[in-house]
């Protein structure tokens, strides 16, 4: 079975520039995260999808960021307008979580956009 | 609210050598514990996990047990191989959020 594939992998991009990053989760999951990585920061969690509807987007940096996840298969992160300080690898990840639904617990990531702002 | 610390890297050592790395958590209830791995461009992969108190979980030779007392879940592997290089994250679950520690770089040498 695919894991969860992220696109791009790398992107570089000019400051002002918007930036659609994209994931696609495994099939089966109902839980979806968005984190960023970055040296100084580590791993944060930027936005939690369970069954396609936000949950969590408590750590949504400002409103340049954005996140959709249109259906069970699919999502986007999107920065507009990006900034050099927006610079990190961003991962996709995803679990099945909640009532009535298998719980392994593990979080599967994807191998993450590298995302670089001039 | 949920919180996870574990030493900071990085942590050389030499091929053969034993090997542990500090994890201690705060959360309330009885949250699920993980170690995750990340090996260079790539993404986190679970190496393994313990869900209750006493449970030890183990993968590819590393060990590590959810001590309920002592809020802690200490990596540790007998002998290190070159291949083990990578960074390691503690990591806990409680309801639906998994908060990671700031991950620990190991490079092992030949």
């Amino acid at each position: 079975d695919a894991g969860v594939i992220q696109s791009p992998r790398h992107e570089v991009t000019e400051m002002g520039q918007e930036v659609t990053l994209r994931c696609k989760p495994i099939s089966g999951h109902n839980s979806l995260f968005w984190y960023r990585q970055t040296m100084m920061r580590g791993l944060e969690l930027l936005i939690y999808f369970n069954n396609n509807v936000p949950i969590d987007d408590s750590g949504m940096p400002e409103d340049r960021f954005s996140a959709k996840m249109p259906n069970a298969s699919f999502s986007t992160l999107k920065i507009q307008p990006s900034e050099p300080r927006d610079s990190a690898v961003y991962f996709c990840a995803s679990s099945s979580l909640g009532r009535g639904v298998p719980n392994t617990g593990e979080l599967f990531f994807g191998e993450g956009s590298r995302l670089t702002v001039l | 609210g949920n919180s996870v610390t574990q030493m900071e890297g990085p942590v050389t050592l030499s091929e053969e050598a034993f090997l542990t790395i500090n994890c201690t958590y705060t959360a309330t209830g009885y949250p699920s514990l993980f170690w995750y791995v990340q090996y260079p461009g790539e993404g986190l992969q679970l190496l393994l996990k313990a869900t209750k108190a006493d449970d030890k979980g183990s993968n590819k030779g590393f060990e590590a047990t959810y001590r309920k007392e002592t809020t802690s879940f200490h990596l540790e592997k007998g002998s290190v191989q070159v291949s083990d290089s990578a960074v390691y994250f503690c990591a806990l679950r409680g309801t639906y959020k998994y908060i990671f520690g700031t991950g620990t770089r190991l490079k092992v040498l030949a």
